[in-house]
């Protein structure tokens, strides 16, 4: 069983849709929350992080956590063309010498459609 | 916006050949990442540099593959010999020390023929 687990998708969706990405964990040593966005032939680059339980807004993008559930979420409001990349979910599970090792899950690939 | 580097962007290469990949982390950052990403999957961790030491190579397969960071600032890694599984992409990335900002490159597409 993978620490961190993304269903895959392919997500479809409508311009102006509400999106909701979702990732399960289940190692509790898991620290910081972050999702990742990739858009194709290219590098993650980090679009949000949380530490604690519950919700962190940046514009069209929420992102949820809860610890006791092992279960984070990221929600985009108003979706848009542009929006369609694969959205990967990660997180920090700190080791010796102040070293973090960061586990993604497998990806959402996410299109939205004009 | 500081950016990390990586080369080649693409490289084709013959099963049982050798093939390195070179990555420019953030200036200042102590922690380097090497991340394989296979095609429809997540990345998954490779080895892990604090300044020019190894802190993680736990996923790295040793038997073909190296990877160094000797003056603790470039880092290479190679393959030899490549075989058809290593198809992927191989990512950079960098980050300052005990932070969550990692900075990953825009990797090299690995497809071995």
């Amino acid at each position: 069983q993978k620490e961190v687990e993304q269903d895959p998708g392919p997500l479809s969706v409508p311009e102006g849709a509400i999106v909701s990405l979702n990732c399960t964990y289940s190692n509790s040593a898991f620290q910081y929350f972050m999702w990742y966005r990739q858009y194709s032939r290219k590098g993650p680059e980090l679009l949000m992080y949380t530490y604690s339980s519950g919700n962190k807004e940046d514009g069209r993008f929420t992102a949820q956590v809860d610890k006791s559930s092992k279960y984070i979420s990221l929600f985009i409001r108003d979706s848009q063309p542009s929006d369609s990349a694969t959205y990967l979910c990660a997180m920090i599970r700190w080791g010796s010498g102040n070293t973090g090792k960061l586990i993604f899950g497998q990806g959402t690939t996410l299109q939205v459609k004009p | 916006e500081a950016e990390v580097a990586q080369s080649p962007r693409y490289k084709i290469t013959e099963k049982s050949q050798a093939v390195a990949f070179w990555c420019d982390p953030i200036s200042g950052h102590a922690t380097l990442y090497w991340y394989r990403q296979i095609l429809g999957q997540g990345p998954e961790l490779l080895v892990q540099f604090q300044d020019e030491s190894v802190v993680d190579d736990s996923q790295l397969p040793k038997d073909r593959f190296s990877a160094e960071r000797l003056k603790g600032v470039d880092s290479t890694l190679k393959i030899q010999p490549a075989e058809l599984g290593d198809s992927a992409m191989y990512l950079c990335a960098s980050s300052l020390t005990g932070t969550y900002g990692y900075t990953f490159g825009s990797g090299t597409r690995l497809t071995v023929v």
